[in-house]
């Protein structure tokens, strides 16, 4: 089976933009959550959407939205970039959202604001 | 507030070595405690995962602690091995409503050196 995909793998953006990252799970997976990695403040859970419902939420303004298709892809959207938005973006997916389930990580989407 | 405290931040281990690395929570509704991998441009990869029902488990040359009156787990990576020079993660999961979402340490960065 294929990896969890992320597109695009890097990205450079401005302050006040916004951006749409993307997320394809593992085939077959309907859960895909979202976490934002930063050297400051690690890992930290965005939220997570399954079967195209947004199940759970983390901690984060506003401006940090997702959505999730009917094939489970998931996109995440940032709207008036910052510059503490630069960070790691990593997508997990799993096969439902049990204690035990594993989530399998992609290779996160690099953004960098300018 | 840090739910789950992970340390040390950075350790360096002869090859051959024991590699330890603990992690504390607070969060007693947490029921799940996996342990993941990262290399430099991957995303985390899960590497060995516990059940507070149980007090240790073994796969190949890393091992699960866990004390659940001290809400405390740790990490032995024994015969350590150059190729698991990666930064490693403690995380906790919750009960029922929360279960997609992981709750990371700040992370392990392990150098082994020959």
């Amino acid at each position: 089976k294929a990896g969890v995909t992320q597109t695009p793998r890097y990205l450079i953006k401005t302050r006040g933009q916004q951006v749409t990252l993307s997320c394809s799970p593992i085939s077959g997976h309907r859960s895909v959550s979202w976490y934002q990695q930063t050297p400051g403040q690690g890992l930290q859970f965005l939220f997570e959407y399954f079967s195209e419902t947004q199940r759970n939420k983390g901690n984060f303004p506003g401006r940090f939205s997702g959505r999730q298709f009917s094939n489970s892809r998931s996109e995440m959207n940032v709207s008036t970039l910052e510059l503490g938005d630069s960070a790691l973006y990593l997508c997990a997916s799993s096969g439902s959202s049990g204690i035990t389930d594993t989530q399998y990580f992609g290779p996160g989407t690099r953004l960098t604001v300018l | 507030q840090q739910q789950v405290k992970q340390s040390p931040q950075s350790l360096i281990v002869q090859k051959g070595g024991i590699s330890i690395i603990n992690c504390a929570y607070e969060n007693t509704a947490f029921d799940y405690f996996p342990w993941y991998q990262q290399f430099p441009g991957k995303g985390p990869a899960l590497l060995i995962a516990i059940r507070p029902d149980v007090s240790e488990k073994k796969e190949g040359r890393f091992t699960i602690s866990f004390n659940k009156s001290a809400k405390q787990f740790s990490l032995h990576i024994m015969d350590s091995q150059p190729g698991d020079s990666a930064t490693y993660f403690c995380a906790a999961r919750g009960a029922a409503g929360t279960a997609s979402k992981l709750t990371f340490g700040t992370g392990t960065r392990l150098q082994v050196t020959l």
